[in-house]
């Protein structure tokens, strides 16, 4: 099992520029979420899908974009990249609702610079 | 609202020595609890987590943790700190319903002196 595959790690972007980040899980998990690492904040759900077909927005969705047409990949967009989302992102699954059922299993990260 | 403190942004402390990584929590309802560590360029990895029963919870790595509702606390502890515990640590909550969203704390990075 390669559990949560993120791609690119490491991605340069001009500000206006847009891209996709990345992720797919192999565990047949339920339910895939989307974070941002920020120094001195921790990090902030973006989305988050608890199954194909569905999602949601979180804590900060204001510049994204996602999709979940199948079980193993939740990727998310950026329309028009600006500063304020140079970020270390981070895709997160888990087998079952609810945070007490099944823990969070955490991707890599995808770094992400915007100039 | 939810939120999640851990008010010690970075702690030093020498190798055998014990740890204590401080976490105040509110929340509406009854939480679920957990601690992650991330090392550097890396994902996060759980630690232990907290649901109900025995306060005291055992988590990998040597690490445990207590919670103690009248405080509305979740410390962690490590009665003897090796080099290779140096990483950022991370206290979350989530609901015990519905998604499995979880609010971080600012986390806590440690750094082990030999």
């Amino acid at each position: 099992n390669a559990g949560v595959t993120q791609t690119p790690k490491f991605q340069v972007l001009k500000t206006g520029q847009s891209m996709t980040l990345q992720c797919a899980q192999d565990m047949n998990h339920e339910y895939m979420s989307w974070y941002r690492q920020d120094p001195g904040m921790g990090l902030r759900l973006i989305h988050y899908s608890v199954g194909a077909g569905i999602t949601d927005q979180g804590e900060v969705p204001n510049g994204y974009n996602v999709s979940r047409s199948t079980t193993e990949d939740f990727p998310l967009r950026l329309l028009s990249a600006a500063p304020s989302q140079t970020s270390v992102y981070f895709c997160a699954s888990s087998a079952a609702l609810g945070a007490g059922n099944s823990p969070l299993h955490f991707g890599n990260g995808t770094r992400l610079t915007v100039t | 609202a939810q939120s999640v403190t851990q008010p010690d942004i970075h702690i030093t402390v020498s190798e055998g020595a014990s740890l204590e990584l401080r976490c105040n929590y509110s929340y509406g309802a009854t939480p679920y609890l957990f601690w992650y560590v991330q090392s550097p360029g890396q994902g996060l990895q759980l630690l232990l987590k907290y649901f109900s029963g025995d306060t005291l919870v055992q988590g990998i790595k040597g690490f445990e943790a207590e919670f103690k509702r009248s405080q509305s606390s979740f410390n962690l502890r490590k009665p003897s700190v090796h080099w290779s515990d140096a990483a950022e640590y991370f206290c979350a909550v989530g609901a015990q319903t519905g998604a499995n969203n979880l609010f971080f704390g600012t986390g806590t990075r440690l750094t082990v002196i030999p």
